[in-house]
């Protein structure tokens, strides 16, 4: 069946460096691709997407890739901040039906 | 826009007891979704309405489970009789027209079946 795999589970990264996420799909026929973050107590909140007619996209310290060949999109972070800690989730959507298919969950810890 | 309002935000019952989980969405957008959070199975579709119409129920993992929309502005999700592993976060979500995948969660529901 259609899956969504990202890794790492967990990322430690110091406070400035950068952080990327990593996500791949199995349907080719995903077209959309959203990356979600959630912190503790709280649902998950829509931080950028990106849709498979585009390679790249930015909007301010965060930036989504993606490759429609190789079938992964990657999320990046600059500049990491404390309040960049959270569990951030990627997805993949199709055309055929309103259902994401999720990944199982990165959570991003911040060290000061 | 008040954003995605659910409520309780905290249940604690009784195993056997009936839970009703409540969701109003935002204002205008015409796709509402309930999902299940738990540590081990992640996040879990459990239906989604287009309309106030229940487009897919195959993640409502059995019949205990009950999931109405009688109107644009509220919907439930009821759980007859709950079990303790029915414990975990409900979210309801709603999405604009149009929009696959732009998806706005409310704060969610801790149960916690006893």
């Amino acid at each position: 069946g259609e899956n969504v795999e990202q890794h790492p589970s967990t990322l430690s990264v110091q406070e400035g460096d950068s952080a990327v996420i990593k996500c791949t799909y199995s349907d080719s026929a995903s077209n959309y691709f959203p990356w979600y973050k959630q912190e503790l107590g709280k649902g998950p909140q829509l931080i950028i997407d990106i849709r498979s007619n585009v390679g790249e996209k930015k909007d301010q310290r965060i930036a989504v890739t993606l490759n429609k060949t190789a079938k992964h999109f990657s999320l990046h972070i600059t500049e990491t901040q404390p309040e960049d800690s959270a569990v951030y989730f990627c997805a993949a959507s199709n055309p055929r039906n309103y259902q994401l298919i999720w990944g199982a969950g990165t959570k991003l810890i911040i060290k000061p | 826009d008040a954003g995605v309002i659910q409520s309780p935000r905290h249940e604690v019952t009784e195993m056997g007891q009936e839970v009703t989980l409540r969701c109003k969405p935002i204002s205008g957008h015409d796709y509402l979704f309930w999902y299940r959070q738990t540590m081990m199975r992640g996040l879990e579709l459990l239906i989604y309405f287009n309309n106030n119409v229940p487009i897919d129920d195959s993640g409502m993992p059995e019949d205990r489970f009950s999931a109405k929309m009688p109107n644009a502005s509220f919907s439930t999700l009821k759980i007859q009789p709950s079990e303790p592993r029915d414990s975990a976060v409900y979210f309801c979500a709603s999405s604009p027209p149009g929009v696959a995948g732009e998806l706005f969660f409310g704060e969610g529901s801790r149960l916690t079946v006893l």
